[in-house]
């Protein structure tokens, strides 16, 4: 089974802070995702990669940068912690264009 | 912007009986894959069915089966035998033609209860 992990399932930082998200997925998988899900909002994605070193914009990049140095860990990187980004954060990964297999998700506070 | 609209966002159900989520989206591909996800509420999302557009037969598994309308831009999910194990949010989900085919643009998700 695919297998993708998480760092944290949960998270509190303070304002200002830089956080760093790490995700880790088992199964040889090119493209690596981090989305993020609001109540009433489904999953909104930040950004994803394709390829070790490459990296792509989703919908909401404002806020956050990713590195992918590992074909099997995507990070995502809170440059300066806000409170509005205070959210679940879901890391995914596939092959082709199959379906994405997720991690459990880290429940990140921002104060 | 392209969109995936789900416009139930709760539903119940009592066990055993069948329920329909509804999921409706815009695209003028002509070859992609719809997903339903579910997420229970240990918040793991997984996959719970795949529908090929090319392929004219609707996805099954188990007591999931989806319908598929093609023309309608249709994907809506039937749960039959519903059980408690079935609760969660689910999502429908669909590749955006303005990104990546390796992207998934996601609905807002149905809240699922079912009643004992």
């Amino acid at each position: 089974d695919v297998k993708v992990t998480q760092s944290s399932r949960y998270l509190v930082k303070r304002t200002g802070e830089k956080v760093f998200l790490e995700c880790v997925q088992d199964m040889d998988h090119e493209n690596m995702f981090w989305y993020r899900q609001d109540p009433g909002l489904g999953l909104r994605l930040i950004y994803f990669s394709y390829d070790v070193k490459m990296k792509e914009k989703g919908d909401i990049p404002e806020g956050y940068s990713v590195s992918r140095e590992k074909k099997e860990r995507f990070s995502l990187i809170l440059e300066s912690a806000s409170t509005n980004q205070t959210s679940m954060y879901l890391c995914a990964s596939s092959s082709g264009k199959n379906e994405q297999f997720f991690g459990p998700g880290t429940r990140l506070t921002v104060l | 912007a392209q969109t995936v609209t789900q416009s139930q966002p709760e539903m119940s159900v009592q066990e055993a009986e069948t329920v329909t989520l509804s999921c409706t989206y815009d695209t003028s591909e002509s070859d992609y894959y719809l997903f339903w996800y579910k997420q229970p509420p240990s918040r793991q999302m997984i996959l719970v069915i795949r529908q090929e557009a090319y392929k004219q037969q609707n996805a099954t598994e188990n007591r999931f089966s989806v319908n598929f309308q093609k023309a309608a831009k249709s994907f809506s999910l039937k749960i039959s035998d519903s059980q408690l194990g079935d609760a969660a949010m689910y999502f429908c989900a669909y590749p955006p033609v303005s990104g990546s085919a390796r992207q998934l643009t996601f609905g807002s998700g149905t809240q699922l209860t079912v009643l004992p």
